[in-house]
């Protein structure tokens, strides 16, 4: 089946626009997670959904950061009045379920293709 | 403050040889370990994961988890230069939330 989907694959801004970045996850899939990454880190957790409702928000570095999950499917990252330090690849996952505190293959995550902003 | 540990590298094996990466996490909890393969450029990809302490193995892939301890580590056998690439370890935290944390990554680089 199809994978997590993002658009637009690359986006470049400029300083003080905005900018909304799309994910499409896997169909299904209940939990959706956006995270940020800048060059030799990690993924930085940013927000995740579960349904509709972001259940944890407290990676979202400011207010200019928000993000939407209105049908419980697709979800939009939005950042206002962009700044330069925003300029990472943006990546979106999904899993089957993500309020388990067992363990199992429905935590498994699976990543999309990312976004990658520039802001110049 | 939840956190997952991982040598950035790069380590670096001749082909054939077997890689061995390592992960340290901060919270005794957790139950899902995972580790991703990213590929210069792309998205991280999922290559193994892990609940139980013990062995577990998918091909030339083997995770190791050993939870008194707080690590998970992972094996790869006959090591290829298509192996080269960062590898992620991350945690699924599920004490007060339930959220993945990711190491920073440890480059491998397969020596052909």
């Amino acid at each position: 089946g199809a994978g997590v989907s993002q658009t637009p694959s690359n986006k470049v801004t400029e300083k003080g626009k905005y900018v909304e970045l799309r994910c499409d996850p896997i169909s299904g899939h209940t939990a959706l997670y956006w995270y940020r990454q800048s060059l030799g880190q990690g993924p930085e957790f940013l927000i995740y959904f579960q349904g509709t409702g972001a259940a944890d928000d407290s990676g979202l570095p400011n207010d200019r950061f928000f993000a939407v999950r209105p049908e419980g499917s697709v979800s939009t990252l939005k950042i206002q009045r962009t700044e330069r330090g925003d300029s990472a690849v943006y990546l979106c996952a999904s899993s089957l379920i993500g309020t388990s505190g067992g363990a199992g293959s429905y935590n498994e995550q699976f990543f999309g293709p990312g976004t990658r902003l520039t802001v110049l | 403050q939840k956190e997952v540990e991982q040598n950035s590298g790069p380590l670096s094996v001749p082909e054939g040889a077997i890689a061995s990466l390592n992960c340290t996490y901060s919270d005794r909890v957790s139950q899902s370990f995972f580790w991703y393969r990213q590929y210069s450029g792309k998205s991280p990809e999922l290559i193994m994961s892990i609940y139980s302490n013990g062995d577990k193995e998918d091909g030339r892939f083997t995770a190791q988890l050993n939870k008194a301890s707080q690590y998970v580590s992972l094996l790869i056998r006959d090591s290829q230069p298509s192996d080269s690439a960062t590898y992620l370890c991350a945690v699924y935290f599920t004490s007060g939330t339930y959220k993945y944390i990711f190491g920073t990554g440890t480059r491998l680089k397969v020596l052909a």
